[in-house]
């Protein structure tokens, strides 16, 4: 079974930086682009980026520039580092599998791991 | 970047109820477009993909339509276990977006 697990929330303070990782157990890491989604506390899902199995990335326009999402094929790691840090980027971030569903590839986030919580607040 | 819209915001229905929710693109995103639910605390679970796939092991009362700006995700029959949230999002190209949600509670 595919296991994702989201590590490296914490409280931070705004105008910092924070790295967050996501591991995964259970399947062909390289294989596969995955996105990283989040959502504020009591709020609805946020696309935030996504990485292609070759490295190419996409990014909200809310995070361009200050985020940086990357990956580890060796490691099964996938990796957000977040700078400048502001109260509006505090949520639950989610890594998401991407599997390109069907004939003809659709984009469908069928693996997610459980989340992990950032605060930013001073 | 294409903006998703969501009606309604939320609904309150019965055990049994056939319930549809609608989703908008402000473009046309052809079939680039999923349906997803997330319970209170857990981590979203995808249920249609390319508009109007089901995924894989779920259950065949969920079903999805539409095409280019319009789309519906429809419950035939309404189990205890569908009360959730549930959001569309277009994967038709970068920034993908996902719409504001749908709150299905008991009525």
């Amino acid at each position: 079974d595919v296991q994702l697990v989201e590590s490296g929330g914490n409280l931070i303070q705004p105008g910092g930086s924070l790295r967050l990782s996501c591991v995964d157990s259970g399947f062909t890491f390289s294989g596969y682009s995955m996105n990283w989604v989040r959502q504020a506390p009591g709020k609805g899902l946020e696309w935030v980026s996504h990485i292609s199995s070759s490295g190419t990335t996409y990014y909200a326009d809310s995070v361009k520039g200050r985020f940086t999402t990357s990956r580890d094929n060796a490691k099964n790691s996938l990796f957000l580092q977040m700078n400048s840090l502001r109260a509006e980027d505090t949520g639950v971030y989610y890594c998401a599998r991407d599997s390109s569903c069907g004939t003809y590839r659709y984009s469908c986030f069928d693996s997610w791991g459980q989340g992990t919580l950032v605060t930013v607040s001073s | 970047a294409i903006q998703m819209t969501q009606s309604p915001s939320s609904l309150s229905a019965s055990v049994g109820d056939r319930v549809t929710i609608t989703c908008r693109a402000s473009q046309d995103v052809g079939n680039d477009l999923g349906w997803y639910q997330q319970k209170p605390g857990k981590a979203p679970k995808l249920l249609i993909f390319a508009a109007s796939s089901l995924q894989s092991g779920v259950p065949s009362r969920f079903s999805g339509g539409g095409s280019g700006t319009d789309f519906t995700l429809t419950i035939s029959s309404l189990q205890p276990e569908d009360f959730a949230t549930y959001y569309c999002l277009q994967d038709y190209n970068y920034p993908f977006t996902f719409g504001p949600g749908t709150k299905v509670d008991i009525k």
